[in-house]
């Protein structure tokens, strides 16, 4: 079956840039979406995109797909105390979304 | 209106209760989906609901019983649940099964004890 990868934790100093990474396998995703959840929340859809595109700018958030080797980051840029949650890649291989274990980013004043 | 509501927020219950969580969103959306979230885990998909017919349920113990009275709200019945069902469970919608942007629900945290 498919398979979503991220790293668990990633520290970041307020101000700075962040980059998250994600790996997958099933290359027949239609788009790649990155999920954010605050502590007790649910998840907020943050941006997506179609898996023809190498790159989507968002305001401060870029994603950055390479298809050839499955891998997506997103890039946030002046990250602030406000950013730090878990973050979670998603794919829609097989008609449903697969989610990656979730990034957890912290950000230090 | 770009909102899923879930009630309750929190959720305890005996191993021997019935108890009902709801979800509910009016963005005409036509699939709804029933998550489960262990602590520190992803979203793992439970059931699927399109045009208010189950159409996907990933082998669910039956001990949890989904119903779409219409297609604006969504249910997901307990019973005789065990310690380890603890969780938060998330509901989630979007515009039909082949629209894949879903938007999610702030869930309800279940405990059973």
């Amino acid at each position: 079956g498919e398979d979503v990868e991220q790293s668990l934790f990633l520290s970041v100093r307020e101000g700075d840039s962040s980059v998250i990474n994600c790996t997958y396998t099933d290359s027949s995703s239609t788009y790649l979406y990155w999920y954010k959840q605050e502590p007790g929340a649910g998840l907020q859809l943050l941006t997506y995109i179609f898996s023809n595109m190498d790159m989507k700018q968002d305001q401060r958030l870029t994603v950055l797909l390479n298809k050839k080797d499955k891998h997506l980051s997103l890039r946030i840029a002046d990250t602030q105390t406000g950013d730090s949650a878990i973050y979670f890649c998603a794919d829609d291989a097989g008609n449903m979304l697969t989610f990656g274990g979730g990034t957890r980013l912290m950000v230090k004043p | 209106d770009t909102e899923v509501t879930q009630t309750p927020k929190h959720l305890v219950m005996g191993m021997t209760n019935k108890k009902s969580l709801k979800c509910e969103q009016h963005m005409g959306h036509r699939a709804m989906y029933w998550y489960k979230q262990k602590a520190k885990k992803p979203p793992e998909l439970m059931f699927v609901y399109s045009y208010e017919k189950l159409s996907i349920n990933e082998s669910v113990p039956s001990r949890f019983s989904p119903e779409c009275p219409n297609s604006s709200l969504l249910n997901l019945h307990l019973h005789a649940l065990q310690p380890e069902d603890s969780a938060l469970y998330l509901c989630a919608s979007s515009q039909t099964t082949a629209s894949y942007e879903q938007y999610f629900g702030p869930g309800t945290r279940l405990t059973v004890t």
